[in-house]
Formats: C-alpha cells, structure tokens, sequence
C-alpha cells in the first residue's frame, strides 16, 4: 500500500514555479521523503530527499512541513521537459520499509 | 553520480520462450537491487527484491519460478522471464544502489510477447 497521497494531476504555465503537494500523513520517525520523476517510458529519475529540514538542489526544493505530514516538491521555473509523473515516496533506510513503493502519482504538465 | 545500466531496452518474443533482462550498476557496487513491471498508465509495480549472494525476495502475487531473479555479483541482477506469454508484456525496470547512495533506476525493457 502506497503511503502517500497525491493529487491526480496539475498544470502550470512555462516558466512559472510549479508547486506538487503531497500528504503522507502516517510517516513514521525513520522515514525519509523522496521524490523520483518519470518521462514516458523512461525509467524513474530521482529528484530530491529528506528527512525533516527543507532540502534544495540544483533541480528542485523539497518543503516539508514541522510535523511532516505533508510535503511539496518546488520546481522553480518549469521548462516543458518537467513535462511528467512526480512521485512522492517514504521510505526507511534499512529494514522492510526500505523499498521504494510507487503509489500512482502525479501529472504534471507544463504548458507553453 | 551512480549509473544503472538495463539491457536490452526493448525485446519482441515468442510466446513460451524465454527472455532474459540484464541490470548492472557501472560505477558502483549494489548489494541490493529492485525489479519493477510498468503496465501502460499504470504506476511501477515491486516485483521482487534481489540481494547479492542469496534468494531474491518476491513480492506477493508474483510467480518466483516464471520471474527467475539472479543476483550472482555486486553490480549485475538478471531477471528472465520463463514461457513468456501476450500477458507478461510489460515494461520492466531495475533499480540499484545501496542504503548509502540511494537508489537508481535504469531505462528500462520493453518487453512484447508475440
């Protein structure tokens, strides 16, 4: 069962910032959140991670809320090759938790 | 950053044949690695965990002796599909890494049973 929810899907206009949110209301103390993105027919790319403190790389910012239940993935300036499914994802780091369990995902799509 | 390689990135075969999925990490050593099935718009599914030097663990549902997983060293997993049929067409992807590294996927099989 995957353990977070997702909306179905979302747009947004190039260029803009897109903002995915995700509930993972039942996360447990060891459980990280990941984000991974799949192009179609590619296999997922990994995106952003973290535990509890906002986390920021060169593709995105990951937000996590003070008692993380929920989360958003921010890509700051959607280009239309951001065109794909977002997945949020928690998961242990050792232990039966630890696999990555796919739940179905977001659709973003970027318009022109 | 780590490279999972998956071979062949697609594959046509008859039905009762058998096909076999190559999965290998090229710049890192993976005591662990994921097999997942992908039907058209539908999510990844976990097939089966594989660990290097022992069984691999299947998830619930998936036929062991019709996906046979091999782990023999610490950057290959084979994954063979045995007497393929139209049904076990799919696209088929690995996933490697360690608790460490994290974990990534390769391109993918697109597998089509004829």
């Amino acid at each position: 069962d995957a353990k977070t929810t997702q909306p179905t899907s979302m747009d947004c206009a190039e260029g803009r910032a897109a903002n995915l949110p995700c509930n993972h209301s039942t996360i447990s103390g060891n459980e990280y959140v990941y984000w991974y993105r799949q192009i179609h027919s590619q296999g997922p790319q990994y995106i952003i991670h973290g535990l509890k403190n906002n986390e920021t790389n060169e593709m995105a910012s990951l937000i996590i809320t003070e008692d993380r239940k929920s989360s958003t993935l921010i890509l700051p300036h959607a280009t239309l090759r951001d065109t794909a499914v977002y997945y949020c994802i928690v998961r242990a780091p050792t232990g039966a938790n630890s696999k990555l369990t796919f739940g179905k995902g977001i659709t973003l799509s970027v318009r022109p | 950053g780590a490279v999972v390689s998956q071979h062949p990135s697609w594959v046509i075969c008859k039905s009762g044949t058998s096909v076999k999925i190559e999965c290998r990490s090229l710049d890192f050593q993976a005591t662990t690695m994921f097999w997942y099935r992908q039907f058209p718009k539908q999510s990844l599914m976990l097939m089966a965990t594989s660990n290097e030097g022992s069984k691999a663990t299947y998830e619930q549902g998936v036929e062991k002796d019709k996906f046979l997983i091999n782990h023999a060293s610490l950057t290959l997993s084979t994954l063979t599909v045995t007497s393929a049929h139209p049904e076990d067409s799919s696209f088929y992807i690995c996933s490697a890494g360690t608790v460490v590294t994290g974990y990534t996927f390769g391109s993918g099989t697109r597998l089509t049973v004829v």
